[in-house]
């Protein structure tokens, strides 16, 4: 079965840098996600991402944040500036229509860890 | 109130037993309402989706809405030590607006031999 991909599995950074989380969706899918979970607390929406644009973010997903499809594959969530609060699990979603019904197939996330 | 609640457990319950999961919500807004059941380090996995109230089965799974309550169920029926997992309620508005889910803190669930 078709799975979303997410690499890395654990990326450990420090305070201040740039990171980039990535993400291959399922092929044929052309909605993207990216949600996060802070340890020990529920899953949360960043972003979805649809036609080459943000189709909604929320609060959390502020100036430092930002999402890119450089090719036919790849989706990538980069932070610029880490803090030690966007240490949590980042997981990437996708589906293949925007409707309601139509459900989220998520990765297995990355484990971003900020010292 | 929090939008979503749920019960964060842990529930701890012996080989076939039935296992009872709940979320109540806030948002009457919300018509669309998952199951997603999630192993330790891995994504969460769709188990179940209802549209409104009513329910739906599968196998031994089955997910009840009560939109006048605002309540809902996850019954797993024979359970197993497979099932040992933590189970998430999710739910969404209607179609043409908001696509983002929100999410339950998720019960941690413990099927004992």
């Amino acid at each position: 079965e078709p799975e979303v991909t997410q690499t890395p599995s654990h990326q450990v950074t420090q305070m201040g840098q740039e990171v980039i989380l990535r993400c291959v969706p399922i092929s044929n899918h052309l909605y993207f996600y990216w949600y996060r979970q802070i340890l020990g607390q529920k899953v949360e929406f960043l972003v979805s991402f649809y036609n080459n644009e943000i189709s909604e973010k929320s609060e959390i997903f502020d100036d430092q944040f930002s999402v890119e499809r450089p090719d036919g594959s790849n989706f990538t969530l980069k932070i610029r500036s880490t803090k030690l609060e966007d240490s949590a699990m980042y997981f990437c979603a996708s589906t293949r229509e925007r409707g309601a019904d139509s459900p989220l197939h998520f990765g297995n996330g990355t484990r971003l860890t900020v010292t | 109130q929090k939008e979503v609640e749920q019960d964060p457990g842990p529930l701890s319950v012996p080989e076939g037993a039935i296992v009872s999961l709940n979320c109540t919500y806030s948002n009457s807004a919300f018509q669309y309402f998952m199951w997603y059941r999630q192993y330790s380090r891995k994504g969460p996995e769709l188990l179940m989706y209802t549209y409104s109230s009513g329910n739906k089965e599968d196998g031994r799974f089955t997910a009840q809405v009560d939109k006048s309550s605002k309540y809902i169920s996850l019954f797993i029926r024979d359970s197993q030590p497979s099932d040992s997992a933590t189970y998430l309620c999710a739910m969404r508005r209607g179609p043409g607006t908001a696509s983002k889910l929100t999410f339950g803190t998720g019960t941690r669930l413990q099927v004992t031999l």
